[in-house]
């Protein structure tokens, strides 16, 4: 059974810090990996998406990478911002579209 | 393109009640829906799969009769929590899976339901 582990759980930074958050799945027979963004009470923003055969995405300030064989990908936020407070979560799609979520990694970024 | 609306978007309910969460695909037919819960500072997790004109998949877990899902179109699917309790306050989030026309590699999630059970 895949599992999905974020690590840290929690983490807070000054304004302006580059940051990285991790994933790590256990089952690298993945179909893609995405990233979402989640706001207190609030659904899920979808912030990029990697394909199996892909290394990496990028969009904005945000790079992910994805090493299949090791089972990790990463999420890059650089020159990090207030507004990026929030929780962060990776999710790894199996080939029928079924997904997996890790805990998350709460971000504050501080003014 | 690709919006999936949930309603209502916060019920509250006396505990034994049932509740209604609908789940429909605006612009797009889904084949596949899911149904997610998420307790407070914790992760999704995945609840049930629904395939339109078939009985919906339970994860190990959950509890088919409390949890009734019904997928009668491509475009909405509808969970009902029966005889509600406390402890079944949470966050609910649906998510379609692409049907023609949008990628069928990804899920397009909902707003959420915030359920909580007096």
């Amino acid at each position: 059974k895949q599992e999905v582990t974020q690590i840290p759980a929690a983490l807070s930074v000054p304004e302006g810090e580059n940051l990285v958050l991790n994933c790590s799945f256990t089952d690298s027979a993945i179909y893609n990996l995405q990233w979402f963004r989640q706001d207190p009470g609030k659904g899920l923003t979808s912030l990029l998406l990697i394909q199996s055969s892909q290394r990496e995405q990028t969009s904005g300030r945000l790079n992910a990478s994805l090493d299949k064989s090791s089972g990790r990908s990463t999420l890059y936020i650089a020159a990090s911002q207030p507004g990026d407070s929030a929780t962060y979560l990776c999710a790894v799609r199996d080939a029928g579209n079924m997904l997996t979520f890790g805990g998350g990694t709460r971000l504050m970024v501080k003014p | 393109g690709a919006v999936v609306s949930q309603h209502p978007s916060r019920v509250i309910c006396k505990s034994g009640t049932s509740v209604k969460i609908e789940c429909r695909s605006l612009d797009f037919q889904a084949t596949t829906m899911f149904w997610y819960r998420q307790f407070p500072k914790q992760s999704l997790m995945l609840m049930a799969t629904s395939n339109e004109g078939s009985k919906a998949t339970y994860e190990q877990g959950v509890e088919k009769d409390k949890f009734l899902i019904n997928h009668a179109s491509l475009t909405l699917s509808t969970l009902t929590v029966t005889s509600a309790h406390p402890e079944d306050s949470s966050f609910y989030i649906c998510s379609a899976g692409g049907g023609q026309g949008y990628s069928t590699d990804t899920q397009y999630f909902g707003p959420g339901t915030r359920l909580t059970v007096l």
